[in-house]
């Protein structure tokens, strides 16, 4: 049973425009929240977290937004760049298990220039 | 940001032998650390918590005996694959907790890819 799905394996966007990646989750344990970004063969690199007493984080273009009723969460980059293209995993913690990370299945994305 | 680094990135092993990654903490100490192992276009999948000065922990499904999990020091946790088959073939990584002033945030290591031939 996954408990952290990102449903598009892919997207695709045009440099400048907004890049919308969805996360949602199942585990109403889940408290505190992370986007990674990925290349291959490489280490996920932390982006950006949130709590889940917040609904909204901001890192210079990176912004996650949190629906905990809808249990959904949201990581938009604005202004997309080619070099933003890479597979985006989120992540999330229960608030009973230290820190250990439940990962959704990633989603690639593409910038085009 | 904090810096984990593992060693080695590539290695390339004969069936039925052992191989040691090891995952450290650069510029913190890190009581707790994470194992997590990649096969291709799928998600990390945590295999173990490695606790200093303690025993490991591990998910369901992953063998103690065949993934030797060491965390003798505060920057220090390693991987023994034991007697490695081709199945074992992935890309295994690590990540430890770093407390900040925001809280708690994983950092994670380079990743270490593993062939067994």
């Amino acid at each position: 049973d996954q408990q952290v799905k990102q449903n598009s394996p892919s997207l695709s966007v045009q440099e400048g425009r907004i890049s919308i990646l969805n996360c949602d989750y199942t585990n109403s344990m889940f408290d505190y929240f992370l986007w990674y970004k990925k290349y291959p063969a490489e280490g996920p690199t932390f982006l950006i977290s949130i709590s889940s007493i917040k609904d909204k984080n901001e890192d210079g273009r990176f912004t996650v937004f949190l629906n905990k009723s809808a249990k959904h969460l949201s990581l938009h980059i604005v202004p997309s760049q080619p070099g933003d293209s890479a597979v985006y995993f989120c992540a999330a913690r229960p608030n009973n298990a230290g820190n250990m990370l439940t990962f959704g299945g990633g989603t690639r994305l593409m910038v085009k220039p | 940001g904090a810096v984990v680094s593992q060693h080695p990135s590539w290695v390339i092993c004969k069936s039925g032998t052992s191989v040691k990654i090891e995952c450290r903490s650069l510029d913190f100490q890190a009581t707790t650390m994470f194992w997590y192992r990649q096969f291709p276009k799928q998600s990390l999948m945590l295999m173990a918590t490695s606790n200093e000065g303690s025993k490991a922990t591990y998910e369901q499904g992953v063998e103690k005996d065949k993934f030797l999990i060491n965390h003798a020091s505060l920057t220090l946790s390693t991987l023994t694959v034991t007697s490695a088959h081709p199945e074992d073939s992935s890309f295994y990584i690590c990540s430890a907790r770093y407390r900040d002033v925001s809280g708690n945030t994983i950092y994670f290591g380079e990743g270490s890819w593993l062939t067994v031939v």
